[in-house]
């Protein structure tokens, strides 16, 4: 399964919206009837951090700025007013069929 | 609290194998619901999965890296090792490994480890 994320790099003002797009070469609807398509965010230096699971459930401590849509083979993680600890790399991931994939990644920086 | 943390060597030559391990608390290697995978980030570019291990010793792996990758766990010392033969430089990256819950994903990642591969 091939992810395409677009844009690949995403400048934004501080309080304005970001969007991202994760596209799927195939469905990711599981056979037992879930999807499991996360988004990671990569801040500067650090490891990977889950932000979104199964389209659209914000993991622990994730800011309710964050919010994942989609289903089937679109997907989408809007912030709605981005704030400067924001910016770093955002990455889609599918766990619905092995091997797992991850799109490309969109750089969020601060215009 | 839920912890994993990748060790293992910061240089290997080319053609050398790599032995990675990672070690995890706050959760049981035995958890039917829990997995655990290896993942990849070469220097400036993007994330690439590599390996897991389900809780019952099955694996999966990269279709490209298969034939130089082995995953196995010890779930009493609560660790997987990855080992990975015939380095090169272009597999320089940092290498994390990663929980997987079964009704969630990937949730929490090691701090990772860079290795270099040079001679």
């Amino acid at each position: 399964i091939v992810l395409t994320q677009t844009p690949l790099s995403s400048p934004v003002t501080l309080g304005q919206p970001a969007s991202i797009s994760c596209r799927s070469s195939q469905s990711l609807v599981h056979s037992d009837g879930n999807t499991y398509l996360s988004w990671l965010q990569q801040r500067p230096g650090q490891p990977p951090r889950l932000l979104i699971y199964k389209i659209s459930n914000r993991f622990s401590g994730v800011p309710d700025r964050f919010s994942g849509s989609g289903a089937g083979t679109d997907f989408t993680l809007k912030i709605s007013r981005v704030e400067a600890e924001d910016v770093g790399v955002y990455y889609c991931i599918q766990a619905t069929q092995f091997p797992l994939t991850f799109g490309g990644g969109t750089k969020v920086e601060i215009k | 609290q839920v912890t994993l943390k990748e060790s293992g060597p910061v240089l290997v030559k080319p053609t050398e194998t790599l032995t990675l391990t990672c070690t995890v608390s706050g959760f049981s290697l035995s958890n039917t619901r829990m997995g655990v995978s290896w993942i990849r980030q070469p220097p400036g570019k993007a994330l690439e999965w590599l390996a897991h291990i389900f809780s019952n010793d099955a694996q999966s792996y990269s279709t490209s890296l298969k034939s130089r990758l082995t995953i196995s766990k010890d779930t009493s010392k609560s660790q997987v090792v990855l080992t990975m033969t015939n380095m090169d430089p272009v597999d320089t990256a940092t290498y994390y490994c990663a929980r997987i819950v079964g009704a969630l994903g990937i949730d929490y990642w090691g701090q990772g480890a860079l290795v270099t591969v040079s001679s």
